[in-house]
């Protein structure tokens, strides 16, 4: 099935610091989406990226899908301590026909944790 | 107030016994979702379903059952089968876009 990778794992920074995450697939994907999830908490959806080579920004965060269609990052400029959590990228298939989605399928996620 | 609720949020249960997780979503959306999470290891698909009465395996289906008898529900068991069921379960919704997830049932085996 299809399989999305994710790394790193883990990324610990000092605040103020840039931090980036990247998301990779052997196969094309039709879109792809970035959810954060909070200590304690559920996945948030962030954005979803459809076009090949789309770039798309969220005031710090900046999304990027790959000219391929296989590969994807987000990156924050300048982390703060309210950036910590875990970062997923999930990409969902396109069933035969085209006409529904249906596998929404998750990267294993990048934990950040930021020291003040 | 539209929204994904789960319950429990947390759950005790005896070895063997089996146990059904509540998900029920107001947004009239069509398809949902059953993930596990695992300290580490992200998000595991458990089960899918894209329409009423129909429902797909995920990647780690082997100890669950699922059942879609009406869109707005969208039931888990574990069942004794599943040989490490303590996890944190989250329940999703969506149309085409983004997925909006429960606030979780952390089942935890005793």
């Amino acid at each position: 099935g299809q399989q999305v990778m994710q790394i790193p794992q883990y990324q610990h920074v000092q605040e103020g610091e840039d931090f980036t995450t990247y998301c990779n697939s052997s196969t094309t994907l039709s879109n792809i989406q970035w959810y954060k999830q909070r200590p304690g908490g559920h996945p948030v959806f962030l954005i979803q990226l459809v076009k090949s080579g789309e770039v798309k920004k969220q005031k710090r965060l900046t999304f990027q899908f790959g000219e391929a269609k296989k590969n994807s990052s987000l990156h924050i400029t300048a982390t703060q301590t309210t950036d910590v959590g875990t970062y997923f990228c999930a990409a969902r298939s396109l069933e035969a026909g085209g006409t529904s989605y249906g596998k929404l399928t998750f990267g294993q996620g990048t934990i950040l944790t930021v020291h003040p | 107030d539209g929204g994904i609720t789960q319950s429990p949020k947390y759950l005790f249960r005896k070895e063997g016994q089996n146990v059904t997780l509540s998900c029920e979503q107001n947004l009239n959306h069509d398809a949902m979702y059953w993930y596990r999470q695992d300290p580490g290891q992200g998000l595991r698909l458990i089960y899918y379903s894209q329409i009423v009465n129909d429902f797909q395996k995920g990647d780690i289906a082997e100890g669950y059952s699922v059942s879609r008898e009406k869109k707005e529900s969208f039931p888990l068991t574990v069942t004794s089968a599943q040989k490490n069921p303590t996890a944190f379960y989250l329940c999703a919704s969506s149309i085409f876009s983004e997925a909006f997830f429960g606030q979780g049932t952390r089942l935890t085996v005793v």
